[in-house]
């Protein structure tokens, strides 16, 4: 097991673009989340998945903002129409149960120019 | 709404000395905490943690420290190192019913040690 993955590392996209980030938690991990970071601040978060079911999504979600997790595994932040706002690292980070604290992937750089 | 406060952005100090990076929360239902490390390019590492029962943790060179009146904590690093050089966030966890976000960051210190 190498940890959480995220892919891509880095993203280029112009504005009104969608892109689509992935992210594999470690394997034993039922719960999974989103965060953004921007420059100055700490992760904010924004999605929360129980094995597939999404429990809690943060106002920071906008419309343009969906994720998924099918069958409970890897999982999928798209966004659509991207403003030069949404550029930002997102973060995924996965752990086994409440008690138990999260492991962070290394996080998708977006950049909308 | 800000519930963990990192109110010093940076702080430089000379290698072999103590660092001491400060945090503030305003949530009581705050039960545990939680310091993270990040590298430039790489996402949060889990440092160090302590529970609201206790007032210290020791893992080698870092110690946390919880005083939970004046809802504080601090984390020590010594002997401060070169490559303890990264931003370290806070984090303060809860068990809140209707909310499994429970996991909350502050803005983060950029701690530099200089040789």
């Amino acid at each position: 097991d190498t940890g959480v993955s995220q892919d891509p590392r880095h993203k280029i996209t112009k504005r009104g673009q969608n892109v689509t980030f992935r992210c594999d938690p470690i394997s034993e991990h039922n719960r999974l989340y989103w965060y953004r970071q921007t420059l100055g601040q700490g992760p904010e978060f924004l999605t929360y998945f129980q094995n597939e079911a999404q429990l809690e999504k943060s106002r920071l979600l906008s419309d343009r903002f969906s994720a998924e997790r099918p069958k409970g595994s890897f999982s999928t932040l798209e966004i659509q129409r991207t403003e030069q706002g949404d550029s930002a690292m997102y973060l995924c980070a996965s752990r086994e149960g409440a008690l138990y604290g999260y492991t962070f992937g290394s996080g998708t750089r977006l950049t909308v120019v | 709404d800000q519930q963990v406060k990192q109110n010093s952005p940076s702080l430089s100090v000379q290698e072999g000395r103590i660092s001491i990076l400060n945090c503030d929360y305003t949530n009581s239902m705050f039960d545990y905490f939680l310091w993270y490390k990040k590298y430039p390019a790489e996402g949060p590492t889990f440092l160090i943690s302590i529970s609201s029962i206790k007032d210290k943790n020791e893992d080698g060179r870092f110690t946390v420290f919880l005083n939970k009146s004046a809802k504080h904590l601090s984390l020590h690093i010594v002997p401060s190192q070169p490559g303890d050089s990264a931003v370290y966030f806070c984090a303060a966890r809860g068990i809140f019913r209707h909310n499994n976000n429970d996991m909350r960051f502050g803005a983060g210190t950029r701690l530099t040690v200089k040789p």
